[in-house]
């Protein structure tokens, strides 16, 4: 069965660097790409970016070009995602999703606050 | 950046009867050499990652109730509930995959009335 579980919530202060992991399991990890995608609180979702495991290939929402870097890790089949210079408006639930987003990470809370 | 617009923000609807959610996009999402329409459907709980009902537009995913169902081409979308049932209640949100940065809609809240 196809599973991604990430890291646990984590608290930083603004300014900051966060570094989030999805496990994947259950399939080859390098046959699929990994999206991120976060959700502020009560709003809606929006795509930061994706990362193929088998090219190492990323591809960023200009958004966040600059601030997010997605790594992979084939030998733990993990993908990471680190989001640098963190500010309040941060403060999300990020969530991690495979190819097609039929299957998703439960989620991490990251909330920044000094 | 493809901007997708959904509509209504919320929406009411009694038990058993229909729902529907309409979607548009700033572009059309119909790819011409395969004629399918990068377009998906999402449902989202409180607490609850995002939940895929619906791809290529209108193919429901594996074990979504038949009640779902999607329709639609090129910039316009309709998701729609036959017969809402109360575990209906959520967010549901349009997905566009026809290009990077991908997008989603607003969302539009379902609820009983």
């Amino acid at each position: 069965q196809v599973h991604l579980v990430q890291s646990g919530a984590e608290v930083k202060k603004p300014g900051a660097s966060v570094k989030v992991s999805c496990k994947a399991s259950g399939y080859t990890f390098t046959s699929y790409h990994i999206h991120w995608v976060r959700q502020a609180p009560g709003l809606g979702l929006q795509w930061m970016g994706m990362i193929n495991p088998g090219l190492n290939s990323t591809n960023y929402a200009q958004k966040f070009q600059g601030r997010v870097t997605l790594t992979t890790d084939t030998s733990t089949t993990t993908v990471y995602m680190e989001l640098s210079s963190l500010r309040s408006d941060d403060t999300a639930v990020y969530f991690c999703a495979r190819q097609t987003m039929a299957v998703w990470g439960q989620g991490t809370t990251v909330i920044v606050s000094s | 950046d493809i901007v997708m617009t959904q509509s209504p923000d919320s929406l009411a609807v009694s038990l058993g009867e229909r729902a529907t959610i309409n979607c548009k996009s700033g572009q059309s999402l119909l790819y011409s050499s395969n004629n399918k329409n990068y377009l998906a459907w999402f449902q989202q709980k409180p607490g609850q990652p995002p939940k895929l009902l619906i791809y290529w537009a209108s193919i429901r995913e594996s074990g979504v109730p038949d009640r779902f169902s999607g329709s639609g081409s090129g910039t316009d979308f309709t998701l729609t509930i036959s017969s809402l049932q109360a575990e209906d209640v959520a967010v549901y949100y349009c997905h566009q995959y026809y290009t990077t940065p991908r997008t989603f809609g607003q969302g539009t809240k379902v609820e009983i009335k």
